[in-house]
């Protein structure tokens, strides 16, 4: 069984750079027709997708986080991170990461339980 | 970026038939369909469907998924108190290339 988890600061501080770490257990990062992304959702609203990346390295970011987005993927370590520069309160809100289908038709599949990160002074 | 829409909240009673909308466009649900989410409070969301009309296993038959041009929608018969949570539909948009959510309806059983 797949599983997912996510790891990383829970507060951040205003102008700072967000970094996450998801770990993946149960199977492989090295599969083409998955990417391996980032979801989040503010306290009280909905879903916003941030990015997703294949194995190969091949990048898809939300047109209005493009700019402050970096996902990269360690198929080593089991490993893909996100980071997100530039922080405002905004950006305050529970982070998943997730499993995505690579041909559109599929959806998000597998999630991490998500954690919360607070951007505050 | 450019969302689905979803409409906000919907109630029905105890066994009864809910029927939830996701309306996009010829880039998105048109063109590559829909897949629907379900989040309880506190919880990571879940796949209920994929591509209009797939369910992954373990999920009940008294979901369906269905597409009608630019618009999904999913249909949740006998509704049981379980049911209350909040749907997400999500489609891949292709001239974005990007993933984009509808902002999510709140389904009450009453």
């Amino acid at each position: 069984q797949l599983q997912l988890q996510e790891s990383g600061p829970g507060l951040v501080k205003p102008s700072e750079t967000l970094s996450l770490t998801c770990t993946v257990s149960g199977g492989s990062l090295s599969i083409s027709i998955y990417h391996w992304g980032w979801i989040r959702q503010p306290p009280g609203k909905g879903l916003e997708w941030i990015g997703s990346m294949d194995y190969s390295g091949r990048a898809y970011d939300s047109p209005s986080l493009k700019s402050r987005v970096t996902i990269s993927v360690d198929t080593s370590k089991s490993q893909f991170s996100l980071q997100l520069s530039s922080v405002t309160a905004a950006d305050t809100a529970v982070y998943y990461c997730a499993r995505l289908d690579g041909t559109g038709f599929y959806g998000i599949d597998y999630w991490g339980q998500g954690t919360l990160v607070t951007v505050s002074s | 970026q450019a969302g689905l829409t979803q409409p906000p909240s919907v109630s029905k009673g105890l066994r009864q038939t809910a029927t939830l909308t996701c309306t996009g466009n010829s880039n998105n649900v048109g063109n590559q369909g829909a897949a629907w989410l379900q989040q309880h409070q506190g919880h990571p969301p879940k796949l209920l469907s994929y591509r209009n009309n797939n369910r992954p296993s373990g999920i009940s038959d008294r979901l369906s998924a269905s597409r009608s041009g630019n618009t999904a929608s999913l249909t949740i018969t006998g509704l049981q108190p379980e049911d209350e949570a909040d749907y997400y539909c999500l489609a891949w948009d292709s001239s974005l290339s990007a993933w984009v959510f509808g902002g999510g309806t709140k389904l009450t059983v009453l």
